[in-house]
């Protein structure tokens, strides 16, 4: 199976803009997680999405949103940017069942200028 | 809220020695517990998961244990090799169907020729 997908893998934006970011997680796997990495704060969790609903949110504000649609892959949206959003931005998908893996994409990498 | 700590933060062995890391956690309600390895720049790869029930969890030269009532685990690497060297991550997970995973900070391995 393909792995866990994420495009574009580099982003240069400048502050106020918006971007979005998308992931295709591995082809049967409904449940897809957004984190944050940063050297300061480490990996910080954004939000997960199944079926298309948003299942669980982390301590991100509203700048911050996702979706999923239906054939799993989902997109995760910053508005108005900020130089601290400078990041590696990682998607996650999981399978349901007894052992819930977690595998990551290669992430994409966001630099705010 | 769940906190996870990871000792040390770096660690330079010279190639041939077993590593030892370790992961503490203060909420001992977990559902299962992850081992991650990342490389520079790159996504997360999953090596081991411990589900709360088990004790430890084996894959080739890498052994994960987990001590739950004292929120403990430690991830053992045999006969180190330069190939090795990365950040190995530690994560938490909280609930069946609940994929918000908790951090550490990670300790960065350096395996010396």
């Amino acid at each position: 199976k393909a792995g866990v997908t994420q495009t574009p893998r580099y982003l240069i934006k400048t502050r106020g803009q918006q971007v979005t970011l998308s992931c295709s997680p591995i082809s049967g796997h409904r449940s897809v997680s957004w984190y944050q990495q940063t050297p300061g704060q480490g990996l910080q969790f954004l939000f997960e999405y199944f079926s298309e609903t948003q299942r669980n949110k982390g301590n991100f504000p509203g700048r911050f949103s996702g979706r999923q649609f239906s054939n799993s892959r989902s997109e995760m949206n910053v508005s108005t940017l900020e130089l601290g959003d400078s990041a590696l931005y990682l998607c996650a998908s999981t399978p349901q069942g007894e052992v819930e893996t977690q595998y990551f994409g290669p992430g994409t990498r966001l630099l705010v200028l | 809220k769940q906190e996870v700590t990871q000792i040390p933060a770096a660690l330079s062995v010279p190639e041939g020695e077993n590593l030892v890391l370790n992961c503490s956690f203060t909420d001992s309600a977990i559902y299962n517990l992850q081992w991650f390895r990342q490389d520079p720049g790159k996504g997360l790869t999953s090596l081991l998961l411990i589900q709360s029930s088990q004790r430890e969890q084996t894959s080739g030269r890498l052994n994960a244990s987990l001590d739950k009532s004292s929120g403990r685990s430690t991830l053992y690497i045999a006969a180190s090799q330069p190939g090795d060297s990365a950040t190995y991550l530690c994560a938490v997970g909280r609930g069946r169907n609940d994929y918000k995973l908790s951090f550490g900070a990670g300790t960065t391995v350096t395996v010396r020729a």
